[in-house]
């Protein structure tokens, strides 16, 4: 089966760009997705299709896919940008998220 | 504004079924694919499969398979998920979520369900 893995853990001063990878078998031929997911709080939409962003979702946040590795990066992270980070992907007609990266912002 | 709204806590014991309910609002719920994704506490995303709620098509993710059932019910928009002989690691809040058939995104997640599984 197919599996998307990230990193368990990222950190990131405040002002700094934070970058969380993804990581999957030719992941560059299918499209990425990430989630935010605060505590206690149900997953958003941040990236779609590689690289683009929702309504609502602010610019710092972008998204880049190739090769076998999906990136999110948050330019200019605010604090409040501390959360669970999950990338997923289709494979075929079934989904998958990775493991999830918890981005701490000190 | 679109909305999908879950029922309520649900406590059962080993070896029972429980049923979620997911009600969607402020969009036509046929349009969009619902889809199941459960997270177990301090744990990761873990989907589990979909239903097409326009011809009551579904797939369900291998690792359920025998021992989930989605339906829907369109007269009311809502969306159910069946979980049958509960073991303590199913333990875990359910989701729904909505897809947007084109970006095949999940754009809009309802609240959850948390279900516990204890004796």
């Amino acid at each position: 089966s197919y599996e998307l893995t990230q990193p368990p853990s990222v950190s990131v001063s405040p002002g700094q760009t934070a970058s969380i990878t993804c990581s999957g078998d030719k992941l560059g031929d299918k499209y990425a997705c990430w989630y935010q997911q605060k505590p206690g709080q149900s997953p958003v939409l941040v990236i779609f299709q590689d690289n683009n962003r929702p309504s609502g979702i602010p610019g710092r946040f972008s998204g880049s896919n190739s090769g076998n590795t999906a990136t999110l990066t948050i330019s200019g992270t605010q604090a409040m940008d501390e959360a669970d980070y999950y990338c997923q992907a289709w494979d075929s007609s079934t989904v998958v998220f990775g493991g999830g990266t918890k981005l701490t912002v000190l | 504004q679109v909305h999908l709204v879950h029922s309520g806590a649900e406590v059962k014991n080993p070896g029972a079924s429980v049923k979620v309910s997911c009600k969607a609002s402020g969009y036509t719920f046929t349009d969009y694919y619902i889809h199941w994704v459960r997270q177990a506490p301090g744990r990761g995303l873990e989907w589990m499969g979909w239903i097409n709620p326009n011809s009551g098509g579904t797939n369900y993710a291998q690792k359920f398979q025998g021992r989930v059932t989605m339906t829907r019910d369109t007269s009311i928009s809502t969306a159910y998920m069946e979980l049958s002989r509960l073991r303590s690691d199913d333990t875990a809040v359910y989701y729904c979520a909505r897809v947007v058939v084109g970006t095949r995104a999940f754009d809009y997640w309802g609240q959850g369900t948390l279900v516990t599984v204890s004796s």
